[in-house]
């Protein structure tokens, strides 16, 4: 079954640090999404992503954080000058609707981001 | 803004009963909602998604149900499981699918 992979599964750096995390959505489809999770509190989305540009972004997606597809497979998050609460796993999702738009969103597994 | 709540952190329930899981949204009349399962440190895995114009959706041993009016959702798995403890997400989709909110989860333990 094709599954949405990240990588590295665990990155360390150290404040003000660039950092660029990376997905690989599933072949096909066409959607694609970041969430945060700061341990013990819930998933929050960060932005969506289609046909090359930003559909929709949340408040904390501010200028420090950018999305790119540099090429027909990846999908990245970079963070441009980490802070300590940028500490959080980070999920990559993609999604190929079908009309209506209510098809389902497929998570990786995460990538752990650790900002000392 | 749209705010979802799942009205509890944590349901403790003993192995064969039904837990029955409450996700609550305001602010927001959605086309559909969506539950997920959270296993720790892993990613949300999509459970099932039910249509404003759908009252009841089932797969196997899980049943989900949406009232637009009272703005809830309910959550039901029958004949649990230790093996369905893990913590449940409650999701909207707020602009057509572009966006999608969370809500902080119920954990579900099921005892043997």
């Amino acid at each position: 079954e094709p599954e949405v992979t990240q990588t590295p599964s665990h990155q360390v750096t150290q404040m003000g640090q660039e950092v660029i995390l990376r997905c690989v959505p599933i072949s096909n489809h066409l959607y694609f999404y970041w969430y945060r999770q700061i341990l013990g509190q819930k998933v929050e989305f960060l932005v969506s992503f289609y046909n090359n540009e930003i559909s929709e972004k949340s408040e904390i997606f501010d200028d420090q954080f950018s999305v790119e597809r540099p090429d027909g497979s990846n999908f990245t998050l970079k963070i441009r000058s980490t802070k300590l609460e940028d500490s959080a796993m980070y999920f990559c999702a993609s999604r190929n609707p079908s009309g209506g738009g209510a098809d389902t969103q497929y998570f990786g597994p995460g990538t752990r981001l650790t900002v000392l | 803004s749209q705010k979802i709540e799942q009205n509890s952190e944590a349901l403790n329930i003993q192995e064969g009963k039904t837990a029955t899981l409450t996700c609550n949204y305001t602010n927001y009349s959605p086309a559909y909602l969506q539950w997920y399962r959270q296993d720790p440190g892993r990613g949300p895995v999509f459970l099932l998604l039910i249509r404003e114009n759908e009252k009841e959706k089932r797969k196997e041993r899980l049943k989900v149900t949406f009232d637009t009016t009272l703005k809830q959702s309910l959550f039901h798995i029958t004949a649990s499981q230790p093996a369905d403890s893990a913590t449940y997400l409650c999701a909207l989709d707020v602009t057509g699918g572009f966006k999608t909110i969370f809500g902080a989860g119920t954990r579900l333990f099921v005892k043997a």
